[in-house]
């Protein structure tokens, strides 16, 4: 059964990195078939796309962030990384890792793991 | 960025009756392979994001039946046939088609 763990620090300091991991079990992370991302949603708002990584390395991240992202993918581990810099209160939020795919079955989403930005 | 806009934002439904929200993007979704790359997700209180539809109308494994999509272009809707307890949440229309992806505000769905 398909199971995707967020992990990483629930505080980061102003200015700092963010670095968050995403395990993966349940499937490879090296199938062909689906893509892999990270998705955030401020409490009790709506949800952002931060960006999406294929197996092979190929990335895709919101412009919105995109100087400031930085998606990973270690095959070995069957995990992907998501780091966010300079991070400001606007970046607290509860970051999701995602199995994504458009055109079949198989999103699935991990349960999410609240980040709080401050001093 | 593709701007999706849902209504109603608040949606109190009677158990038993129908739902249904709207949504409206700021451009055709419709790719030149043919397909439209709209999704819907059910967001249940304190859960993470669930998809529900892909690709206007395709439920996803596990979706109740209740649960259709429909539209093309740049207006879709989700329709819940019978509200049920476990249908409480909100709703989020998700486009694919152009990147970044973008979702809508999110439609609360409440039991009056």
């Amino acid at each position: 059964q398909l199971q995707l763990q967020e992990s990483g620090p629930g505080l980061v300091k102003p200015s700092e990195t963010l670095s968050l991991t995403c395990t993966v079990s349940g499937d490879s992370i090296s199938s062909s078939t689906y893509y892999w991302g990270w998705i955030r949603q401020p409490p009790g708002k709506g949800l952002e796309w931060i960006g999406t990584i294929y197996y092979t390395g190929i990335t895709y991240y919101n412009p919105s962030l995109k100087s400031r992202v930085t998606i990973s993918v270690d095959t070995s581990k069957n995990q992907f990384s998501l780091r966010l810099s300079s991070v400001t209160a606007a970046d607290t939020a509860i970051y999701y890792c995602a199995r994504h795919i458009l055109t079949a079955d198989g999103d699935s989403w991990g349960r999410g793991t609240l980040v709080t930005v401050s001093s | 960025d593709v701007v999706m806009t849902q209504s109603p934002l608040s949606l109190p439904v009677t158990l038993g009756q129908p739902a249904s929200i709207t949504c409206r993007s700021s451009q055709s979704l419709v790719y030149s392979d043919g397909n439209t790359y709209l999704n819907w997700f059910q967001q249940r209180p304190g859960q993470s994001p669930r998809r529900l539809i892909y690709e206007v109308s395709n439920r996803d494994s596990g979706v109740p039946d209740r649960f259709s999509g429909s539209g093309s272009g740049t207006d879709f809707t989700l329709k819940i046939r019978r509200v049920e307890a476990e249908d409480v949440g909100v709703y989020y229309c998700m486009q694919g088609r152009f990147w970044p992806y973008t979702f809508g505000q999110g439609t609360k769905l409440e039991i009056k």
